[in-house]
């Protein structure tokens, strides 16, 4: 199967601060999504992004497929954007991969 | 437009014992998905239904199994439930095979 790794797991930051948080893939895709998982486990859709670059609010996107990784950027943080932010991935259509996940603490 | 939803919210099952949980898709969608969310840990694919035929399936044991029904919603059974079962399942829709999927609120699942 498709290893998917995350980094970094665990992240502390001040509320106002930007962060970027890294997928990286060990083989090609064609569906690469984005979640932020809340506290009641509710898995909730950023992007959508096999390839380029999206820009929702405060947070983007960028997937550069060729090189097998994608990341999302958070800008601004607040204290809602707290909770665990889940990579996955697939081929084929027919199976997919998620990351372990990068939890995420914003502090007031 | 309705959501995907997913019943019950919370299960308690003994050893042994068998469970069925339950999927709506998203209207307008065909396919479904499932996967087991062990505590601290990203979510497992446990197997794809699309238009009623099974499309892929992660590694987990035959005692999984699924069906999903002509209007698209779908059931995840476990026979034979051993403690390592204790879970969040979810559940998520999507247009087709390789489009955005669409995640349902999950089953939270204990065995005793």
């Amino acid at each position: 199967g498709i290893q998917v790794e995350q980094s970094p797991p665990d992240l502390i930051l001040q509320e106002g601060a930007n962060s970027t948080l890294r997928c990286n893939f060990s083989d090609s895709v064609n569906n690469l999504q984005w979640f932020h998982q809340n506290p009641w486990g509710q898995l909730i859709n950023l992007f959508y992004i096999p390839s380029g670059t999206k820009q929702n609010g405060r947070l983007s996107a960028t997937t550069v497929a060729t090189e097998r990784y994608s990341l999302l950027y958070i800008s601004s943080s607040q204290t809602t954007d707290s909770g665990v932010y889940f990579c996955a991935v697939g081929k084929n259509g027919n199976q997919f991969y998620f990351g372990t996940g990068t939890s995420l603490t914003v502090i007031p | 437009e309705t959501g995907v939803t997913q019943s019950p919210t919370h299960l308690i099952k003994t050893r042994g014992q068998q469970v069925t949980l339950r999927c709506s898709s998203q209207s307008g969608h065909n396919t479904v998905s499932w996967y087991q969310q062990a505590l601290g840990q990203g979510p497992q694919f446990i197997f794809q239904y699309y238009r009623e035929e099974e499309n892929g399936r992660g590694n987990f044991p035959p005692r999984f199994s699924g069906l999903q029904f002509p209007n698209y919603s779908s059931e995840l059974n476990v026979n034979a439930l051993e403690l390592d079962d204790s879970a969040l399942y979810l559940c998520a829709s999507s247009p087709d095979r390789a489009n955005e999927q669409f995640f349902g609120p999950g089953t939270r699942l204990t065995v005793l």
